[in-house]
């Protein structure tokens, strides 16, 4: 199984409609990340969570929400999707000062029509 | 304003040769650099890092450099193989020391492509 843990891979959704992506993780780490990458603009962050308590902006958090219901799993949810929040989204845990960085899920492809 | 610039959006180099793809910064807060590799439909995996107190780390056919003075990084590949064949993503982290508070600052990607 892999180490984090992404759902659903693949995803079509209406405009207007809310979905949410999932993300599950075995490697016991305290911190966990939501990215988003488009063509020529690399990956940006959404929300991060060094703890269950602890919710923080990224970059681009304006359209998105995301719950920490346990250490294990992080959430984010587009309330009301729109076309141009079709990306691919990449989930990320770490831990303080690990000098390998983040461990990346494999994706969730959205796309908004 | 973009803190980390990967300015070749593309690079092609001949299997066996070396390939240098290169990163700048301009967040002097930045102190740890990690480069990421990733294949189409696969989350980006860890390559190599490099601490802002060196000025070089080695892996096997990967090599970072780090020049604090001109706020650029690169990463050199030798020999180049097909299965090298990526994006490569520059990231950077300020505060590493003290937890790296604020995440990884990523770049834009450079598609590397190994000619045969």
């Amino acid at each position: 199984d892999a180490d984090v843990t992404q759902t659903p891979r693949n995803r079509i959704t209406k405009t207007g409609k809310r979905i949410m992506l999932e993300c599950s993780q075995t490697k016991g780490h305290d911190r966990m990340y939501w990215y988003r990458q488009d063509p020529g603009l690399g990956l940006r962050l959404i929300y991060y969570s060094f703890d269950v308590k602890d919710i923080n902006k990224g970059e681009i958090s304006d359209g998105y929400s995301v719950s920490r219901q346990a250490q294990a799993k992080f959430s984010l949810s587009l309330e009301s999707a729109i076309p141009n929040q079709t990306a691919l989204y990449f989930c990320a845990t770490s831990t303080q000062g690990a000098t390998d960085g983040y461990t990346f899920g494999s994706g969730t492809r959205l796309t908004v029509v | 304003d973009q803190q980390v610039k990967q300015n070749s959006p593309s690079l092609s180099v001949q299997e066996g040769r070396i390939s240098i793809l290169n990163c700048d910064y301009t967040n002097s807060m930045f102190d740890y650099f990690l480069w990421y590799k990733k294949y189409p439909a696969e989350g980006p995996t860890f390559l190599i890092s490099i601490s802002s107190i060196k000025d070089k780390n080695e892996d096997g056919r990967f090599t970072v450099f780090l020049n604090k003075s001109a706020k650029h990084l690169s990463l050199h590949i030798v020999p180049s193989q097909p299965g090298d064949s990526a994006v490569y993503f520059c990231a950077a982290s300020a505060n590493f020391s003290g937890g790296g508070a604020d995440g990884l600052t990523f770049g834009k990607g450079t598609h590397l492509i190994i000619q045969p």
